[in-house]
């Protein structure tokens, strides 16, 4: 079945260094393709999304660009700040469900930044 | 604002016991689903509904049902509370047509 894998964690950054969280995905059909993230004691925001291949998503200076070729959906941002310290999930858009809001998730990459 | 609000945000229960958990939306979306979240996991679903009385079983249903009578509520019920089910649970909305869901604030339920 469909499945989303991502890059172990925990991460620990520097402020103002390059953040990659790398996402691979599994789908029949042409999934849409999701980063949520997941503030302290919150609960999931949408990040960004993708709906096709080669759509890259943005927003808050995160990017991630949808590869069909390499069934990826890596998430980067060039410089990282202490409030972007987070949990960050991989989602895609579950098989035969169409535009439902029906999500498959990775298991989460915990973000650490440090001042 | 519209929004999804999780009822309550924190429960202690015994094992054994039946616990019902809220999850009210205001943004008059026909999709809802549950998920929960656990370390290693992710989230993964246990039951959603497209409409009213419309319900469906998800990755991890065993143990869980919900109910859907009007569009704004689906709560989520554990039938006999098992401590394997200690875990945050999080209710999500969409609208017909929207890939992306909206997420509740999360129950974080703990079985004793």
């Amino acid at each position: 079945g469909d499945s989303v894998t991502q890059m172990e964690g925990p991460v620990t950054l520097s402020e103002e260094a390059f953040l990659t969280i790398n996402c691979t995905y599994t789908a029949t059909g042409y999934p849409s393709l999701f980063w949520y993230v997941q503030y302290p004691g919150e609960g999931l925001q949408l990040l960004l999304k993708a709906t096709k291949a080669d759509d890259k998503g943005s927003n808050k200076g995160f990017e991630a660009t949808y590869r069909k070729e390499t069934t990826s959906f890596h998430l980067e941002k060039g410089s990282v700040q202490v409030s972007d310290s987070a949990v960050y999930f991989c989602a895609l858009s579950a098989y035969g469900s169409g535009n439902t809001g029906k999500l498959i998730f990775g298991q989460g990459t915990t973000l650490q930044v440090k001042p | 604002d519209a929004e999804i609000t999780q009822s309550p945000r924190h429960k202690i229960t015994e094992t054994g016991r039946q616990v019902t958990l809220a999850c009210h939306q205001t943004w008059n979306h026909n999709n809802m689903f549950w998920y929960r979240q656990d370390l290693g996991h992710g989230l993964r679903l246990i039951h959603y509904s497209y409409g009213v009385h419309d319900t469906n079983k998800g990755e991890v249903s065993d143990g869980y049902s919900v109910s859907r009578s009007n569009t704004e509520d689906l709560p989520l019920t554990l039938e006999s509370a098992a401590s394997s089910q200690t875990s945050v649970y999080f209710c999500a909305s969409s609208a017909p047509g929207m890939a992306e869901a909206f997420f509740g604030q999360g129950t974080r339920l703990t079985v004793v």
